[in-house]
């Protein structure tokens, strides 16, 4: 079982809906990660909270709004996303917020699948 | 840059040993991890190894890094059913950013 749980666990939404995708965890992690992952591909990284901050935008588009609220939840925002968007989003948390030597394992949640018509 | 390869696919009989490969070109990670994808699922942290060691043994896992060749293997003893997934290599570069780098992911298959 995953101590990083997602809501929920499949979306569909049209071009101009706005939906939220959900992750929490409560391990005491201070990193947060937004990960997306198409089918057959590894996973890449959209976004990077430490400590609650945006630490990493991997130049993801605009339609994709990330949010922190607390150290425990992190959630995504989507407006007027394009069906190329549809995907498995992962969510994943680390120990370590990034400024100590020490960088923990990532651990996953086990994703949102999107499909976007 | 980061660029972290493997071989797409991998078939061995139950019983026998896996050996799945990892390459990578940057030479400043910190860490080096091994997760596990079944299917419609996320993904499942089976072990890591720091940059300085060489070897790390977890039961049937075995991670062996070559730092001056840039290569990570993991081998799976005694593989079963069960091991079937698609299996990545990540690299973490570290400092003041978790940049975990993913491998492009090798399937393995299992035959009985």
């Amino acid at each position: 079982d995953t101590e990083v749980t997602q809501t929920p666990k499949h979306l569909v939404m049209g071009m101009t809906n706005k939906k939220s995708l959900k992750c929490e965890q409560h391990m005491g992690h201070r990193a947060m990660y937004w990960y997306k992952q198409k089918a057959k591909k590894p996973p890449e990284l959209m976004f990077v909270y430490s400590y609650e901050k945006l630490s990493i935008n991997e130049s993801v588009p605009s339609r994709f709004s990330p949010e922190c609220p607390n150290s425990s939840l992190l959630n995504l925002h989507l407006h007027a996303l394009q069906p190329e968007d549809s995907a498995l989003y992962l969510c994943a948390s680390s120990q370590d917020g990034g400024d100590s030597s020490y960088n923990s394992p990532l651990h996953f949640g086990n994703g949102t699948r999107l499909t976007v018509t | 840059g980061e660029d972290v390869e493997q071989s797409l696919f991998l078939s061995v009989r139950e019983g026998d040993s896996s050996v799945i490969n990892c390459t990578y070109t940057d030479s400043s990670s910190t860490y080096l991890y091994w997760y596990k994808q079944e299917p419609g699922a996320g993904l499942q942290l089976l072990t890591y190894i720091f940059s300085n060691m060489d070897m790390k043994q977890d039961q049937r896992l075995t991670v062996l890094l070559n730092k001056k060749d840039k290569h990570l293997s993991l081998r799976i003893a005694d593989t079963q059913t069960g091991d079937s997934a698609i299996y990545f290599c990540a690299v973490l570069y570290g400092g003041a950013t978790n940049k975990l780098i993913f491998g492009t992911g090798t399937l393995l298959a299992v035959q009985p």
